[in-house]
């Protein structure tokens, strides 16, 4: 069936530091979105990208598909002690079904 | 107005003991999904309902996980005969329609611990 890869698991940065986390599906997609969830917190809604090499950006935020449509990237800027939480990409699958990435969770260091 | 609501916040079971799961979604919302997730890991698909409509349960682990939405609003997910394995927190999320790529609203999940 239909892999999503993310990568890092983990990242520490201090603040003020770049940060990216990258999305991998074994599979051409239709779209993908990203979603933030803080530390004790629910996953909320950050982007969706739908176009081939689409770039969104949100404030600090740099969003990234590629061009083949199998992979996403979420880059930030400058991170900030609010950046902190654990970041997923969404992908759609068969049926109705969403299959998130196992997240990667940014620490960051004041 | 109100987000996605669910009760309780955190159920504590005895191994063997049913449980049942509420989910609120936001007012008008067609579609609505339940999900588990394990510490550390990211939210996994378990079943969807448009409306009241049943769509896909292809992610429910066992016929031990039931879930129902019978008028096409608030939805319940009850789990029986529960295992240590199913502790996990699980989220409902909803969405206005299901076209290409809604977006989910997450309630703030229930906590299951398994004992």
């Amino acid at each position: 069936g239909q892999q999503v890869m993310q990568i890092p698991q983990y990242q520490h940065v201090q603040e003020g530091e770049d940060f990216t986390t990258y999305c991998n599906s074994s599979t051409t997609l239709s779209n993908i979105q990203w979603y933030k969830q803080r530390p004790g917190g629910h996953p909320v809604f950050l982007i969706q990208l739908v176009k081939s090499g689409e770039v969104k950006k949100q404030k600090r935020l740099t969003f990234q598909f590629g061009e083949a449509k199998k992979n996403s990237s979420l880059h930030i800027t400058a991170t900030q002690t609010t950046d902190v939480g654990t970041y997923f990409c969404a992908c759609p699958s068969a049926g109705f079904k969403t299959i998130f990435g196992a997240g990667t969770r940014l620490f960051v260091k004041a | 107005g109100a987000g996605v609501s669910q009760s309780p916040r955190y159920k504590v079971a005895k191994r063997g003991q049913d449980v049942a799961l509420r989910c609120d979604p936001i007012s008008g919302h067609v579609s609505l999904f339940w999900y588990q997730q394990a510490l550390g890991q990211g939210p996994e698909f378990l079943t969807y309902f448009q409306n009241e409509a049943q769509l896909d349960k292809s992610g429910l682990p066992s016929d031990r996980f039931f879930a129902e939405r019978p008028e096409g609003s608030v939805s319940t997910l009850k789990i029986q005969r529960t295992q240590q394995e199913d502790s996990a927190v699980y989220l409902c999320a909803s969405s206005l329609a299901r076209q290409e790529a809604e977006t989910q609203y997450f309630g703030p999940g229930t906590r299951l611990l398994v004992l």
